[in-house]
């Protein structure tokens, strides 16, 4: 059964103050490592998939990167914007479900 | 494109009634999911449909809840009788099946479920 794991639960921030958020997983057969952002009231939001290690995404001041058990999201000098709850989900070679992870909830202070 | 469409945002109800949740996918997306989010539990998925075919409802908790996708363009998911402990936020998510075989899964806005 996949599985997945991030840390920390909650992570706050200053304005500018640089981090990262850790995603482990297990999956049988990775077909994609998934990032998402989700606001308050909001479903959440698509904003990467990684295929293989080594492989890293970026947009705007995040950037994903992808290891064979772990994927971190590192979030450079992160503005109020960036306040959001981010998930992570793994799909595996088994099927076309994605198991997500608890998510972080990023609080970002001015 | 209006995205995934989901009705109603919030539904307050007493244990014991029928609760029926609906979800319109994108269209052209032949995948659609049901996940439940809980603040204990996080991100759970449900069931989900392939062409309007149940392929897993493994996660569906009992047959309290059913699922059902009678057209490419509409699904619903019932609750009968309803029980405190479902309460929590549904949401519908779709998606086209790609090339790498990776889902990007585009999810609706979500209906928040009270059962009193």
């Amino acid at each position: 059964e996949d599985q997945v794991t991030q840390s920390p639960e909650a992570l706050r921030l200053q304005e500018g103050e640089s981090s990262s958020l850790n995603c482990s997983y297990t999956v049988s057969g990775l077909r994609g490592l998934f990032w998402y952002r989700q606001d308050p009231g909001k479903g959440p939001e698509f904003l990467f998939t990684l295929y293989s290690a080594g492989e890293e995404k970026e947009k705007e001041r995040l950037k994903a990167t992808l290891t064979k058990k772990e994927s971190f999201l590192h979030i450079t000098a992160p503005k109020p914007e960036d306040s959001a709850t981010y998930l992570c989900a793994v799909q595996g070679a088994a099927g076309n479900k994605l198991t997500f992870g608890g998510g972080t909830r990023v609080l970002v202070k001015p | 494109d209006a995205g995934v469409i989901q009705s109603p945002r919030h539904e307050v109800t007493e244990m014991g009634q029928e609760v029926t949740l609906r979800c319109k996918p994108i269209s052209g997306h032949d995948y659609l999911f049901w996940y439940r989010q809980t603040m204990m539990r996080g991100l759970e998925l449900l069931i989900y449909f392939n062409n309007n075919v149940p392929i897993d409802d493994s996660g569906m908790p009992e047959d309290r809840f059913s699922a059902k996708m009678p057209n490419a363009s509409f699904s619903t998911l019932k609750i009968q009788p309803s029980e405190p402990r479902d309460s929590a936020v549904y949401f519908c998510a779709s998606t086209v099946l790609r090339h790498s075989g990776a889902n990007v899964l585009t999810f609706g806005a979500g209906s928040r479920l009270t059962v009193l």
